[in-house]
C-alpha cells in the first residue's frame, strides 16, 4: 500500500461545479497535512493546510479524519483557474526518520 | 524576496557527464530539500538539510550528493550522470519541519 494514495483523475467537471478530492494515508502517526497546487510545468505551491477542525479558504475546504485516515478537498463554484494537479502531502515528522510525502496528484480540468 | 531560486532551468547531459544544481533561498530558513518528479509520480525526496552543515538522505539519494555551507545555498551535485536520473529537479525550503514548503521554478534534466 502507498504511503500517500489519491485518485489520479481527471476530473473534467463545468464550471460552477463543485467537486471534492480525497487523499488516504497508511501512517496513523502522521502529524501535519497540506494540499498543494501545481500548474502544468511549473512548481507546488500551497494551496491550504488541513487541520483537525476542518477549514475554509473561500471555495475551498479541506477536512482530515484521522480515524479513517484520510484528508479531503472540496472545490465550489470551479473556475477555469482551478485546473491544475492537486497535491495531497502528508508530514511524519521525525518518526523512523523525516519524511514528508507526496501524492501523486488528482489532476483537474474545469471546463466553460 | 525572490524566495526560492534554482539554476539552470533546463539541461541536456550525457551519460557520465558530471554537474551541480544551483539552490539558493532569501528566506533564511533553516531547512531545505531537493526532490525529483517523475512525469505521473509524486514528489521524492532525494535529500534535506535542517541547517547549514547539517545534510541528510532522504528517499532516493543513490546517485546524488549534497552540501550546505550556508543558510542560503543547498547545491545538488549528480557525479556520473544515469538515463535514470532523467527527471524534473525541485528545491524547496521552510521555516520548519512542520510548516509550508516553498518551492523554486526547477530544473528539468535529460540524460541521453
Amino acid at each position: 500500500r502507498k504511503e500517500v494514495e489519491q485518485d489520479p483523475g481527471p476530473f473534467n467537471v463545468p464550471e460552477g461545479a463543485t467537486v471534492a478530492f480525497n487523499c488516504t494515508y497508511s501512517n496513523s502517526a502522521s502529524q501535519s497535512f497540506f494540499w498543494y497546487r501545481q500548474d502544468c510545468r511549473k512548481e507546488p505551491k500551497l494551496l491550504m493546510s488541513v487541520y483537525s477542525s476542518g477549514n475554509e479558504d473561500g471555495r475551498f475546504t479541506a477536512q482530515l479524519n484521522r480515524a479513517s485516515q484520510y484528508i479531503s478537498l472540496l472545490i465550489r463554484d470551479s473556475k477555469l483557474s482551478d485546473s491544475a494537479t492537486y497535491l495531497c502531502v502528508v508530514n511524519n515528522g521525525y518518526t523512523g526518520g523525516f519524511k514528508t510525502i507526496f501524492g501523486a496528484g488528482t489532476r483537474l480540468f474545469v471546463k466553460a | 524576496n525572490a524566495g526560492v531560486t534554482q539554476t539552470p532551468k533546463f539541461r541536456i547531459l550525457k551519460i557520465g557527464q558530471s554537474m551541480t544544481l544551483q539552490c539558493t533561498q532569501d528566506m533564511n530558513h533553516n531547512y531545505m530539500y531537493w526532490y525529483r518528479q517523475d512525469p505521473g509520480m509524486g514528489l521524492k525526496l532525494i535529500y534535506y538539510s535542517v541547517g547549514a552543515g547539517i545534510t541528510d538522505k532522504g528517499e532516493v539519494p543513490n546517485g546524488y550528493n549534497v552540501s550546505r555551507s550556508t543558510t542560503e545555498d543547498f547545491p545538488l551535485r549528480l557525479e556520473l550522470a544515469a538515463p535514470s536520473q532523467t527527471s524534473v529537479y525541485f528545491c524547496a525550503s521552510s521555516r520548519d519541519l512542520q510548516e509550508t514548503q516553498y518551492f523554486g521554478p526547477g530544473t528539468r534534466l535529460l540524460v541521453l
